[in-house]
């Protein structure tokens, strides 16, 4: 079975800090990857995707993921943070569930939160 | 365009309680599916359906039932309520290969 690992479970940054945040995944097939992110209250939002094709994706907000398929691996960048995003971030990976479907399988989530 | 509906937002159960958590989808989604979140734990899949009749088991699916009888409607039901089963519960849909779309969350509590 798929597993998704995230290891910083919380990150504390000031305003104009650079962030990156890992995963790591086990699954060797293709894979589809996301970042989804949850603001206090909120529900979960996708960030941004990867399917294929260029494995340096950008996403909303600022933020951009590189897909390293040697290190099994799809980190979260943003090079300036503001104190709104502030929030739980979680990776997640595609796992097959059969007739050509797939479930989606998600880290542990990493909290950050961003000092003015 | 209401997306993933998901009620009540909030419930507290006393143990061995039933109740179902209802959630539906307007946007003709085939695929369905429930997540609870527990703190360091993330969204654990607890039940999905990728169609009308067709449910299947996730990681943490124990002491949950799920029904697709609809496209739109995918409802958890909790037949025996117990305290590990306190958590935030999302719905979640999509169509194919896109994203999945998250309901507002159920919070519950069991007592």
């Amino acid at each position: 079975a798929q597993s998704v690992s995230q290891h910083n479970h919380h990150v504390i940054l000031s305003e104009a800090a650079s962030l990156e945040l890992g995963c790591n995944y086990s699954y060797g097939g293709t894979v589809n990857l996301f970042w989804y992110v949850q603001y206090p209250g909120q529900h979960l939002q996708l960030l941004l995707k990867y399917f294929s094709g260029d494995p340096l994706v950008k996403g909303i907000k600022g933020f951009e993921a590189e897909f390293i398929k040697s290190k099994f691996s799809f980190n979260l960048r943003k090079p300036s943070v503001q104190w709104s995003d502030t929030a739980e971030y979680f990776c997640a990976v595609n796992e097959p569930a059969g007739d050509s479907s797939y479930k989606l399988i998600f880290g542990s989530g990493t909290r950050l939160l961003v000092r003015p | 365009n209401a997306g993933v509906t998901q009620t009540p937002k909030f419930q507290v159960l006393k143990t061995g309680q039933s109740m179902t958590l209802q959630c539906a989808q307007d946007m003709n989604h085939e695929y369905m599916s429930w997540y609870r979140q527990d703190p360091g734990m993330g969204l654990r899949l607890i039940h999905y359906s990728v169609g009308a009749g067709i449910t299947d088991q996730g990681e943490v699916p124990n002491g949950y039932n799920v029904s697709r009888s609809t496209t739109e409607d995918f409802p958890l039901r909790l037949l025996s309520a117990a305290p590990s089963q306190t958590s935030v519960y999302f719905c979640a849909s999509r169509q194919g290969n896109s994203p999945l779309h998250f309901g507002n969350g159920t919070r519950l509590t069991v007592t």
